[in-house]
């Protein structure tokens, strides 16, 4: 089946630092993919809709310059943290799919810590 | 916008009984309905989806869901759950209306009891 591979699983990193989180579709072509961030016993909240090849749809109080997106291909969409700081501290979680009516594939997550 | 309702944020249930996992949807004519499992830090599998068609859903593990239209509601069932099924539940819901964003539940953590 469709499988969503997402790297690094986990990271470690000080504050002031950037982190790129990659999210790949690796038997299918993605146009669309999505970026979510989980908090410990929450649900995920919807980050952004990354786009291939134009530019990524933020969803209200998400910072476009925080959290950076680049659907530079249709199997690969980067999320970068820069400069993260602790309060970035969090579990990041993308998916993609095929048509609407299919349901998104989901990647395993990043657990990103900021020290 | 599209919310979703998942009443109980902890369900405690012993092994072989039966379990319910509650969601209500916000009413929309052009909705996809969806259960995801998660396990302690891994991303999401899929359950369940209702499309359309049959309103009794099977999914994987023996887990089925009920879509009703009237009560706008999705709810997830399991005659008899086993001690692997300790995890968190979503439920999601793709609003063709609005750009095919998933929106999820705040999600059930079911706990078997042995």
């Amino acid at each position: 089946g469709a499988v969503v591979s997402q790297h690094p699983s986990w990271v470690i990193c000080k504050s002031g630092t950037s982190v790129k989180i990659e999210c790949r579709s690796l038997d299918f072509q993605a146009t669309t993919m999505f970026w979510y961030r989980q908090f410990p016993k929450q649900s995920l909240m919807l980050m952004a809709t990354s786009n291939e090849g134009s530019k990524a749809t933020y969803e209200q109080g998400v910072e476009k310059d925080k959290f950076l997106i680049n659907h530079a291909s249709l199997t690969l969409s980067t999320l970068t943290v820069t400069s993260a700081h602790p309060e970035d501290s969090s579990f990041y979680i993308c998916s993609a799919g095929g048509a609407s009516n299919q349901p998104q594939h989901f990647g395993d997550g990043t657990r990103l810590s900021i020290l | 916008a599209q919310s979703v309702t998942q009443l109980d944020s902890q369900v405690p249930v012993f092994e072989e009984a039966p379990v319910e996992l509650r969601c209500n949807y916000s009413s929309s004519v052009s909705v996809y309905l969806f259960w995801y499992v998660q396990y302690p830090n891994q991303g999401l599998q899929l359950l369940l989806k209702y499309l359309s068609g049959s309103t009794l859903v099977k999914g994987i593990n023996g887990f089925e869901a009920e879509f009703n239209k009237s009560q706008t509601s999705f709810h997830l069932r399991k005659p008899s759950v086993h001690i692997s099924d300790t995890a968190e539940y979503f439920c999601a819901v793709r609003n063709l209306n609005t750009g095919n964003q998933f929106y999820f539940g705040t999600g059930t953590s079911l706990t078997v009891i042995p």
